[in-house]
Formats: structure tokens, C-alpha cells, sequence
């Protein structure tokens, strides 16, 4: 079974830096995708970036970008110039690419990010 | 795209109580996920339907738990006799059937058994 692990419960940054993520993440499967979901204080759980295991470019979007390192397992995600609604916790998600009958998502257990004015 | 809802928000049963939430996907959505999510975890697979069809179920869904999709749209999951364990916020998701797609979530709904 995949398993996911976030080594960071909880992390902070100042205003306008840039703060990294970790997650490494445990297969034996060679086509596979990750996800980071951001959930706001108020829940809802919302798609921040994704990856494509065969894509060798790592994926940005605006100030987030990954760092995916497929031999080492590892899955990072990088904010630059932090904003005060980035604070949040961050999950970082695994699903299989192998498709079948399930298209399930496993997630860490997330990573709690303050950030400070 | 108004996004997944789901009903109630919130829930507050007591113990051997039953209750039933609603989940609506995105409306061209095949594909529907339940999820559960305790204090401090991240969220946990429950089951998942392909149109009106369950294809997989976790586990962690006891004989107490049901879930179902009619005619492919919404869903509704049902614990019975609840207990305190079940305590937690239950995730609806749903995403298009192609390729590595996107899971969208909903809300949630929030059940606290007493």
C-alpha cells in the first residue's frame, strides 16, 4: 500500500518569504500522480498544484512550484513571496496512475502553515 | 460550475442515533469520492462510485455505513447506530473520469455524536 509522510506538523514563514514543505512518499508503482490540497480555516479543501509522475518539469503555479524528485520519493512544495492567506494546512496526496477501479487519494497527515505579518 | 455542496454542514446526533448527509458533485462529474477526516489526520478513503456504480469501499465503512448514488448525480451516505468514533467531518469529492483528473472537494460536513 502507498503511503504518504509529512515530517513537518507545523511550519511559519514572515510575510513576502519563501517557505518549502516536505513530503516524501512510499510505492512501487512508476505511474502515479501528487497532488498538494491546501484546507483554509474554514475546511473546504482545495487543489494547489499537481504532478504528473512521467513529467520530468516540475509543475508551478504562480508562487508554487514543486520540487519532485522521483527517486527519492520526495515531493516538495515551495511558496515564495508568502501571503497571509496562504496560512493553512498544506496535505500533499498521492493516487495511483495504474487506474482499476479506484482513483483514490492518500494523504499525509499535513503540515499546519502560520504565516506572520 | 457551482461546485461540490453537501449537506448538512454540521450534524450533533447522540450515540445509536441514525443520520444521512448529502453530497451533490459537480454536474458533469462520473466520478464521486467519500472521505473522512478526523482531528490533526489528513482525510481518509471511505468509498467511490463510477456513475450510480460503488466500486471500491475502504475498510474503514463497517456494516453501519452505507452509501449510495442513484441514477449517477447525487449521494448520500448513512450511519447507522451511530457511535462516538464517528466522530469527524465527512468529505464529499468528485472529479471527471479521464486521465489522472483533479478531485474536487466539497465542504464537508462536520458530525459530532454525543
Amino acid at each position: 500500500a502507498q503511503t504518504v509522510t509529512q515530517s513537518q506538523p507545523e511550519m511559519s514563514v514572515q510575510e513576502a518569504e519563501t517557505v518549502t514543505l516536505s513530503c516524501t512518499y512510499d510505492t512501487s508503482e512508476s505511474d502515479y500522480y501528487l497532488f498538494w490540497y491546501k484546507q483554509p480555516p474554514s475546511r473546504q479543501m482545495i487543489l494547489v498544484i499537481r504532478q504528473e509522475a512521467y513529467k520530468q518539469q516540475n509543475a508551478t503555479e504562480n508562487r508554487f512550484s514543486v520540487n519532485f524528485q522521483k527517486a527519492a520519493k520526495s515531493f516538495s512544495l515551495k511558496i515564495s513571496d508568502s501571503q497571509l492567506g496562504d496560512a493553512a494546512m498544506y496535505f500533499c496526496a498521492y493516487r495511483s496512475g495504474s487506474g482499476g477501479s479506484n482513483y483514490k487519494l492518500t494523504f499525509g497527515k499535513g503540515t499546519l502553515l502560520t504565516v506572520n505579518p | 460550475d457551482t461546485g461540490v455542496s453537501q449537506d448538512p454542514r454540521h450534524k450533533i446526533t447522540k450515540r445509536g442515533q441514525n443520520v444521512t448527509f448529502r453530497c451533490d458533485p459537480i454536474s458533469e462529474h462520473n466520478r464521486l469520492y467519500w472521505y473522512r477526516q478526523t482531528l490533526g489526520q489528513g482525510p481518509e478513503f471511505l468509498t467511490y462510485f463510477q456513475n450510480e456504480a460503488q466500486l471500491e469501499k475502504s475498510r474503514l465503512l463497517s456494516d453501519r455505513f452505507s452509501a449510495e448514488r442513484p441514477k449517477g448525480s447525487f449521494s448520500t451516505l448513512e450511519i447507522q447506530r451511530t457511535e462516538q468514533g464517528d466522530s469527524a467531518m465527512y468529505l464529499c469529492a468528485s472529479s471527471l473520469g479521464v486521465g489522472g483528473e483533479t478531485q474536487y472537494f466539497g465542504p464537508g460536513t462536520r458530525l459530532l455524536v454525543l
